[in-house]
């Protein structure tokens, strides 16, 4: 079963806008990574952050973690019609048998130029 | 620097046969990874092979096997196909296997269709 949950499912914003996703996970983790996925293919590697890290930039891309509520915030800056694509967050896991990143269910996410 | 690199892109089989998926890493990295995503159930882990090991598995039925090569390309075979399994097959690398630092970058996906 998924361990992490996005919200919102789907995202409709105009180019220009600011998009804001959010990701919820269940257990200790060691890190949190954002991941791009158009059309099916494969995915793309966007941003990493720690578990002793709050925030994190990169170009457009803000993400903030907070680990007491196990929860985390994609923020996407003057959105691009060529930001279309699903975004996941994932999660390493602290657990010292693991290297699986575990998945939440996605945002689709659609700009309109 | 080349990605992750998979093939066949597209693979067609009928159910009962066998398929085999092969991942190519990154140019020093260790760590092969296999997720599996079909519609309706999200990226879930398969297998993690480092330094020609199976380290982890995921929830899957023993149908699911793969090795990892001297080269650190890998193989992925499932056996007695179902048309469950039916779905994007991803492979991923990273130079670590396990940590804080831990990137995993993905290859473009194998879509496994079975009949």
């Amino acid at each position: 079963s998924q361990q992490g949950e996005e919200d919102p499912q789907a995202l409709s914003i105009q180019e220009g806008e600011n998009a804001t996703m959010n990701c919820s996970y269940k257990t200790s983790i060691n890190n949190l990574q954002w991941y791009r996925q158009n059309s099916g293919r494969g995915l793309v590697h966007l941003i990493l952050i720690r578990s002793n890290e709050r925030e994190k930039h990169s170009g457009r891309l803000r993400v903030t973690l907070d680990t007491s509520k196990k929860s985390s915030s994609l923020l996407i800056t003057a959105s691009r019609a060529a930001d279309t694509a699903s975004y996941f967050c994932a999660t390493l896991g602290e657990e010292t048998s693991g290297s699986r990143l575990t998945f939440g269910e996605g945002t689709q996410l659609t700009v309109n130029p | 620097e080349a990605g992750v690199t998979q093939s066949p892109t597209h693979l067609i089989k009928t159910r009962g046969q066998q398929a085999t998926l092969r991942c190519s890493p990154i140019s020093g990295h260790t760590s092969v990874y296999w997720y599996q995503q079909a519609l309706g159930l999200g990226l879930q882990f398969l297998l993690w092979y480092d330094e020609g090991e199976e380290r982890n598995r995921g929830n899957f039925p023993p149908r699911f096997s793969g090795r990892q090569f001297p080269n650190y390309s890998s193989e992925l075979n499932v056996n007695a196909l179902e048309l469950e399994d039916s779905a994007l097959y991803l492979c991923a690398s990273s130079s670590y296997g396990g940590g804080p630092q831990e990137t995993q970058y993905f290859g473009p996906g194998t879509r496994l269709l079975v009949l």
